[in-house]
């Protein structure tokens, strides 16, 4: 019901751009939708989140280089990450995310993304 | 900011054993907004447990959360089945920042 899509690989000091798209539900109907990160063989870091009506928050650490959008008419979201480094490397995952219990409650399976000249 | 410190970093135990991993945020979680997710390998995470105490859809009543306060937090696992060895996050939401997670517990079999 999500399913990302993105480059695979990227050259360091490049932007990289990803879409989830999403199907079986309308991004319309009162949720967030998120990215999630994984550096291989490493735990979860949360990117950012974003509602419909523009409220948008992101990992601190993150914000100045990170854009995350919502495309009703496609229904699908997309995240931006410029000046990819090495350590931009990781499975990258959009979720849905619920307000009201503060969880992510429903993910994509990831996409896959590595950083090399 | 509110920091996610999760112990231990690994448990070894056996099927039919009780688990019991810990979550501590270094300042209050709102609303006890603590959610538990189950990672396997090649597997996007599981959402087992939101509002510190609450199953998700289709998780089985084996697992559970508590909230001991407003910055410890336990999931448990009654009795380990085969399938439940595998990572598991803790996350808050509503605090600064917005969401962070916990570094995970392995919970592999002895």
């Amino acid at each position: 019901q999500l399913q990302e899509s993105g480059p695979g690989l990227v050259k360091p000091s490049e932007t990289l751009s990803l879409i989830c798209g999403v199907s079986g539900f309308s991004i319309n109907r009162g949720y967030f939708w998120g990215w999630i990160r994984q550096p291989p063989g490493r735990g979860l870091e949360w990117i950012a989140i974003m509602y419909l009506s523009g409220s948008t928050y992101y990992n601190p650490s993150l914000r100045s280089r990170v854009t995350i959008s919502l495309d009703t008419s496609k229904n699908q979201l997309s995240l931006n990450v410029t000046s990819v480094t090495a350590a931009d490397a990781a499975r990258y995952y959009c979720a849905r995310h619920s307000a009201v219990s503060g969880a992510f409650d429903i993910w994509g399976q990831g996409t896959l993304v590595s950083v090399s000249s | 900011e509110i920091v996610l410190t999760q112990s231990p970093g690994t448990l070894s135990l056996s099927p039919g054993e009780r688990a019991t991993l810990s979550c501590r945020a270094s300042q209050s979680v709102s609303n006890n907004y603590i959610a538990w997710y189950q990672q396997k390998p090649g597997q996007a995470p599981r959402l087992l447990i939101y509002g510190a105490s609450s199953r998700a859809t289709g998780i089985p009543d084996r697992f559970s959360g508590s909230g001991e306060s407003e910055t410890d937090f336990t999931l448990t696992i009654s009795r380990l089945e085969p399938e439940d060895f595998a990572v598991y996050y803790c996350q808050q939401y509503g605090g600064s920042p917005r969401l962070t997670f916990g570094p995970g517990t392995k919970v592999d079999i002895k």
